[in-house]
């Protein structure tokens, strides 16, 4: 079964940094592009940032660029966000999904930006 | 950036009756390959979203065959045709046309009335 599993999530205050990681199995990780969605509490889906397969294509939010980095290791079938410079407004909770059409999302990973 | 948007933005339905949402564009979803990258997303309440219909119409696996997708262009629909309790959430369209960026509309919420 197709599986993605997030984690990393946290507390951090503003300005602080987080690494968000996600764990695919299931499915040949190499041939996927990836992404990351988040919500917000209380509001609805927004999508973060997106990777192909080997890398070389990177896209994100205007909110985020900049300040997030996607990346991934096919070797270890993970996906990976770094994000730096964190503002109030990036609390969500955040989603791996598999493909450019977001077939398949995990249960996400709470990210909370509060001093 | 392609804006998505939903009507109504709530849905109260009787059990055992048929629901429908609208979704629209703010241009044409049709790719230059010729495919129509529109997706509908159910999130139940407490849970991750999970894709229920892709590429307007393609059921995914596991979607029961009350859900159904229709639409062309930048005019779409979702129906649902006869509610069940397990159907309760929010629903998401979302386009992956014209990236990036992937844009979603703002979410139904469907109840039961």
């Amino acid at each position: 079964d197709v599986q993605v599993v997030e984690s990393g999530g946290g507390l951090v205050q503003p300005g602080g940094s987080l690494r968000l990681s996600c764990a695919a199995s299931g499915f040949t990780f190499s041939s996927y592009w990836m992404t990351w969605a988040r919500q917000a509490p209380g509001k609805g889906l927004e999508w973060v940032a997106n990777i192909n397969q080997d890398g070389s294509e990177k896209y994100y939010v205007d909110s985020v660029k900049g300040r997030f980095t996607i990346s991934r290791d096919n070797a270890k079938n993970s996906l990976y966000l770094q994000m730096n410079s964190l503002r109030a407004e990036d609390t969500a909770v955040y989603y791996c999904a598999r493909g450019r059409e977001f077939a398949y999302w995990g249960q996400g990973t709470l990210v909370t930006v509060s001093s | 950036d392609v804006v998505m948007t939903q009507s109504p933005l709530s849905l109260p339905v009787t059990l055992g009756q048929p629901a429908s949402i609208s979704c629209r564009s703010s241009q044409s979803l049709v790719s230059s390959d010729g495919n129509t990258y529109l997706n509908w997303f159910q999130q139940r309440p407490g849970q991750s979203p999970r894709r229920l219909i892709y590429r307007v119409s393609k059921r995914d696996s596991g979607v029961p065959d009350r859900f159904s997708g229709s639409g062309s262009g930048t005019d779409f629909t979702l129906k649902i045709s006869r509610l069940e309790a397990e159907d309760v959430g929010v629903y998401y369209c979302m386009q992956a046309t014209h990236w990036p960026p992937w844009t979603f509309g703002q979410g139904t919420k469907v109840e039961i009335k």
